[in-house]
């Protein structure tokens, strides 16, 4: 069975500095997908980044980068020059077991890392 | 880009009452829907997949007759909490899943919630 480990239960980071949010997971699965959400206190899921399996670079999206060790097991993602606006919490997720009656991939959600920029 | 339009985002209701979240997804079609449900300080806890006309999938320990899901069309996924009581007080948060795989977010877009608060 998948699943997704965030050891970080929370994070204070200094701001404009870089910060990274460790996470590691488990499958069998050859094929898969790595997703990070951020979800600020008004509680919606703002999707960041993604990274495939098979994808051979890590994946980028503005100042969010996806470290991507696939030997390892690891996604960590790397912030870049944080702000203020980025205090909330950040899951990582995958995609998971077949679910539903027309076999939609659910997605598994680790335990949420709660980042705290400090000015 | 995929939005998923869900309602009420507040609701407080006195305990034994029922209470229907609506999830609607405005520019795509929702194939298939997830149902999650999240304590404060914890992480997403898949409660059902359903898929447009069939019944839901429940995860193992929801109560089905607790937690009804109706999928009626391809834009319209409903969570009712039955006879709702202070325990089910929690945020529940959809998302749906489009046809078309590698849409906007990779084919996972969140609702942005409903924070419910039994009395």
């Amino acid at each position: 069975a998948q699943k997704i480990t965030q050891t970080q239960p929370g994070m204070f980071v200094q701001e404009k500095e870089a910060v990274t949010l460790d996470c590691t997971y488990d499958t069998s699965d050859p094929s898969y997908g790595l997703f990070w959400y951020k979800q600020p206190s008004s509680g919606e899921m703002i999707f960041l980044i993604y990274q495939g399996s098979y994808d051979q670079q890590n994946a980028t999206e503005g100042r969010y980068s996806l470290n991507f060790q696939k030997a390892r097991k690891s996604a960590n993602l790397v912030i870049s020059a944080s702000q203020l606006g980025d205090s909330a919490m950040y899951f990582c997720a995958m995609t998971g077991p077949l679910s539903g009656i027309q076999g939609a991939q659910k997605l598994v959600f680790g335990q949420g890392t709660r980042l705290t920029i400090n000015p | 880009g995929a939005v998923v339009s869900q309602h009420p985002s507040r609701v407080i209701c006195k305990s034994g009452t029922s209470v229907k979240i609506e999830c609607r997804s405005l520019d795509f079609q929702a194939t298939t829907m997830f149902w999650y449900r999240q304590f404060p300080k914890q992480s997403l806890m898949l409660m059902a997949t359903s898929n447009e006309g069939s019944k839901a999938t429940y995860e193992q320990g929801v109560e089905k007759d607790k937690f009804l899901i109706n999928h009626a069309s391809l834009t319209l996924s409903t969570l009712t909490v039955t006879s709702a009581h202070p325990e089910d007080s929690s945020f529940y948060i959809c998302s749906a899943r489009s046809r078309d795989r590698g849409l906007v977010n990779y084919g996972y877009t969140f609702g942005s919630g409903t924070r419910l608060t039994v009395v």
